[in-house]
């Protein structure tokens, strides 16, 4: 079946950076684009950028321009989120998420890895 | 960016009734709206996409309505698997934004 495994918990100081990563299976990796979403402790969803496993592109929420950067690794159908100059409020829940459709970026997403909880304090 | 608001925030029932749940988009999205519930320490997991189709394995007392700005997810007889989180989601134009959460809470 389709999976989505990602990296374990992060404690991070203020102003550094934190790569979390995202190993698929079950399906072709570069078919599906893929998102990455977070979630503050207590709050609800947000939407922080797309990746294509394809060709690498990329497209992030102007909240996190100049802070992110997601690649991908087909050899290991891996997709990482490096996010940089970490402040408080970053600390939340990262997940990553497959687009529903193959070869399709329309937005809507299915399955979802388990989360990552990124801690930043000093 | 389009802005979706959930009503109510909480609501508060007992196995066996019907709940609706609403959204709002402060532009027309079509039919583009999905809908997921999310249970604590959980991923969310979609219910409900193009507004209105069950996604595969969905039980069927879950059902999604509306178009445009306005959008409904009902839940008949409701079960106690189903207390959770509800979260609605648009995906007419980047960025894509969610709504704020509807918590549905055991009376």
């Amino acid at each position: 079946q389709v999976q989505l495994v990602q990296s374990g918990a992060e404690v991070k100081k203020p102003g550094a950076s934190v790569k979390v990563s995202c190993k698929a299976s079950g399906h072709t990796f570069t078919s599906y684009f893929m998102h990455w979403v977070r979630q503050a402790p207590g709050q609800g969803l947000e939407w922080m950028g797309i990746i294509n496993p394809s060709g690498g592109s990329t497209s992030y929420a102007q909240k996190f321009q100049g802070r992110i950067t997601m690649t991908r690794d087909t050899s290991t159908s891996t997709v990482y989120m490096e996010l940089s100059s970490l402040r408080s409020e970053d600390t939340a829940v990262y997940y990553c998420a497959r687009e529903h459709n193959a070869g399709s970026s329309a937005g809507w997403f299915d399955p979802w890895g388990q989360g990552t909880l990124v801690t930043v304090s000093s | 960016d389009i802005q979706m608001t959930q009503s109510p925030s909480t609501l508060s029932a007992s196995v066996g009734d019907r709940v609706t749940i609403t959204c709002r988009a402060s532009q027309g999205i079509s039919s583009w709206l999905a809908w997921y519930q999310q249970k604590p320490g959980k991923a969310p997991k979609l219910l409900i996409y193009k507004a209105s189709s069950l996604e595969s394995g969905v039980p069927s007392r879950f059902s999604g309505s509306g178009s445009g700005t306005e959008f409904t997810l009902t839940i008949t007889s409701l079960q106690p698997d189903d207390f959770a989180t509800y979260y609605c989601q648009q995906y007419n134009t980047y960025p894509l934004t969610f709504g704020g959460g509807t918590k549905v809470e055991i009376k």
